[in-house]
């Protein structure tokens, strides 16, 4: 099946740092999606890409499709400590059964003030 | 925003118990909404596709019979944990989609069940 290989798993930057982490797939996606998720809550959708080579931004955060549709990254800019928490990237192609989406093991982010 | 609501939040209840699980999108119609489970420190693994007045698709290993899942609405899905044992402690978050292909999943804010 499709299969994302999310990249870093973990990172420990200090504040003010920039941060960037990706996605890869063997399957071309139609649909990029970055998530985070804080301790106990549920992912919460920050950055939605729908065409190839699309760069969007969303305040510090900005995420690219990449160009060959089996790729993404997400970049943080000068981080902060409340950037911490657990990153997730999701795939999606066009005709998936009801949507679904294909998600990343996640990158956890720890920033040192 | 999309807002999906997800009740209750935190569950503790004797092995045997059934517990409901709802779901519920706020301002928009979900004809898709999808059932998740995670487990400390990994990702979200899919249990099941809920489609409004159809049967649930269960995800490969998920017991169905165990797990039960009912769509009756545009707006609400629940997750049924028919006789819960502490191997089903774990978190579960609902997600749920509006109509259209360019449309995003959105999450509720998850329940923490544990079984004593």
């Amino acid at each position: 099946g499709q299969q994302l290989n999310q990249s870093p798993q973990s990172m420990f930057i200090q504040e003010g740092e920039d941060v960037s982490m990706n996605c890869t797939s063997s399957s071309i996606f139609n649909t990029w999606l970055w998530y985070k998720q804080d301790p106990g809550e549920g992912p919460v959708l920050l950055i939605a890409l729908y065409k190839a080579g699309e760069l969007t931004s969303n305040g510090r955060l900005t995420a690219q499709f990449g160009i060959t549709r089996k790729d993404s990254f997400l970049n943080i800019s000068a981080s902060i400590p409340s950037d911490v928490g657990i990153y997730f990237c999701a795939g999606r192609r066009l005709n998936t059964n009801a949507g679904k989406s294909t998600f990343g093991d996640g990158t956890t982010l720890t920033v040192k003030p | 925003g999309a807002v999906v609501s997800q009740h209750p939040s935190r569950v503790i209840c004797k092995s045997g118990t059934s517990v409901k699980i709802e779901c519920r999108s706020l301002d928009f119609q979900a004809t898709t909404m999808f059932w998740y489970r995670q487990f400390p420190k990994q990702s979200l693994m899919l249990m099941a596709t809920s489609n409004e007045g159809s049967k649930a698709t269960y995800e490969q290993g998920v017991e169905k019979d165990k797990f039960l899942i009912n769509h009756a609405s545009l707006t609400l899905s629940t997750l049924t944990v028919t006789s819960a044992h502490p191997e089903d402690s774990s978190f579960y978050i609902c997600s749920a989609r509006d109509r259209g292909p360019h449309q995003p999943q959105h999450f509720g804010d998850g329940t923490r069940l544990s079984i004593l």
